[in-house]
């Protein structure tokens, strides 16, 4: 099975600040990444699917690059309500989630 | 307007079946390249990808898990069930379902939920 791995695993920060998150993949998978947004309670919300191509409706803070093994989601002037989990998803071959990024309020 | 929405107990006993139904809206899984899948998160926990069913009928398994899954669709009353046999406290998850379309593999559309507790 592919194994994702997000780094950080948390991450403090300003309204303001740019902020990348990465994710690896134990082997290549192209483009068929996604990334999500979680809040408390809340079913995740998808921001950007084949690594790069921003979801209808989603501000264009977001942005995603990538391919292969490496991808990173980048949010690039924090909102208040950016303030969330986040989570990569591979679904070359079968389905597996990176284990989430918690985005705090430094 | 494109909407799902889960449903099942909120509390099943340990080694029970346990079954949840995923009504869908605003679509079909009778149209060509649609996809739904159930997924689960425990408390506090990760995302897990758990099984999917495709417009024609193919069904897809976490490996993990498959012996214990099995997800079939009713197109008539457009439905996605899934049903998980032994279930123990560990099962104990917020379940999804979500939907996805052939050549796009993300999900863009999610149910709100369900939590299944899974305790005597």
């Amino acid at each position: 099975a592919i194994q994702m791995t997000q780094s950080p695993s948390s991450l403090s920060a300003s309204v303001g600040d740019r902020v990348t998150i990465t994710c690896r993949a134990s082997q290549g998978i192209k483009n068929d990444l996604s990334w999500y947004q979680q809040k408390p309670g809340k079913a995740p919300k998808l921001l950007i699917y084949a690594a790069s191509s921003l979801q209808s409706g989603v501000p264009s803070r977001f942005s995603g690059s990538g391919s292969g093994t490496d991808f990173t989601l980048t949010i690039s002037s924090l909102q208040p309500e950016d303030f969330a989990t986040y989570y990569c998803l591979q679904d070359y071959n079968s389905y597996s989630f990176g284990q989430g990024t918690k985005l705090e309020i430094k | 307007q494109v909407t799902l929405k889960e449903s099942g107990p909120a509390l099943v006993k340990p080694t029970q079946t346990l079954t949840l139904t995923c009504t869908l809206s605003g679509f079909s899984l009778s149209i060509s390249g649609m996809r739904v899948s159930w997924i689960r998160q425990p408390p506090g926990r990760a995302l897990e990808w758990l099984a999917r069913i495709d417009w024609d009928d193919d069904e897809f398994y976490n490996t993990s898990l498959n012996t214990r899954l099995t997800i079939s669709k009713d197109t008539s009353k457009n439905q996605v069930v899934l049903t998980m046999t032994n279930m123990d406290p560990v099962d104990t998850a917020t379940y999804y379902c979500a939907r996805s379309e052939l050549g796009i593999g993300a999900f863009d559309y999610w149910g709100q939920g369900t939590l299944v507790t899974v305790s005597s």
